[in-house]
């Protein structure tokens, strides 16, 4: 019931296509939805997050769509760069777990 | 310094050995997290450490691993008697508290040999 599952595991998409990333989760009682970019080497930095009380949030070419009732949230990435190319997890935390639970990671790869 | 520091930054040691992983939160941040990234991999939750509260250590994945934190300050995670599937990157997170931005550090790449 912790879990987060993410999908896909890896994606490629062409320079200026909109990639698209989804996660699932299970336990209800998540509350913050937070998406991370990691690039080799380094740890992963917040890129965007949201909370279940909107549905979008957009931040440049940035959005989360969240949808409360299926207990899903997705990443869209728009006008993909070759510099977006890195690894992104999804990840969740609530009162009743208390801790951040990530994702398994999708790894993108923009072409130019 | 300004962000989550790590130390140290690589750490090789033999099989059988144990290690010590030090992480320096943010100053004034109540919550800390470990994970363990293994190559390729997400990231394994371990531990976290939310002000004075008890520790929520669902994640250790077995009993060779230890971690302490004195009240908000430094963490220190401890492997006993490495064994090479321990292998791995260990990162370190802190934020002001539970469900606000978590900053990560460099992360510690342990390989046992």
């Amino acid at each position: 019931q912790q879990q987060v599952k993410q999908s896909p595991q890896s994606l490629i998409v062409q320079k200026g296509g909109i990639s698209i990333i989804n996660c699932a989760y299970e336990n209800t009682a998540f509350d913050y939805f937070p998406w991370y970019q990691q690039f080799p080497g380094k740890g992963p930095a917040l890129l965007i997050a949201i909370r279940p009380d909107v549905s979008e949030k957009k931040e440049g070419r940035f959005t989360i769509s969240f949808n409360k009732s299926a207990k899903q949230f997705s990443l869209h990435i728009m006008d993909s760069q070759p510099g977006d190319s890195a690894t992104y997890f999804c990840a969740a935390e609530g009162s009743a777990t208390n801790k951040l639970i990530f994702g398994t990671g999708t790894l993108l790869a923009v072409q130019p | 310094g300004a962000g989550v520091s790590q130390s140290p930054s690589n750490k090789v040691t033999e099989k059988g050995k144990d290690v010590e992983l030090r992480c320096d939160p943010i100053s004034g941040h109540t919550a800390l997290y470990w994970y363990r990234q293994r190559l390729g991999q997400g990231l394994e939750f371990l531990i976290y450490f939310q002000g004075n509260s008890a520790p929520d250590k669902s994640g250790l994945p077995s009993d060779r691993f230890s971690a302490e934190r004195t009240g908000e300050s430094v963490s220190t995670l401890t492997i006993q008697r490495t064994q090479q599937e321990d292998s791995a990157v260990y990162l370190c997170a802190s934020s002001v508290t539970r469900g606000t931005e978590a900053f990560f550090g460099q992360g510690t790449r342990l390989t046992v040999v």
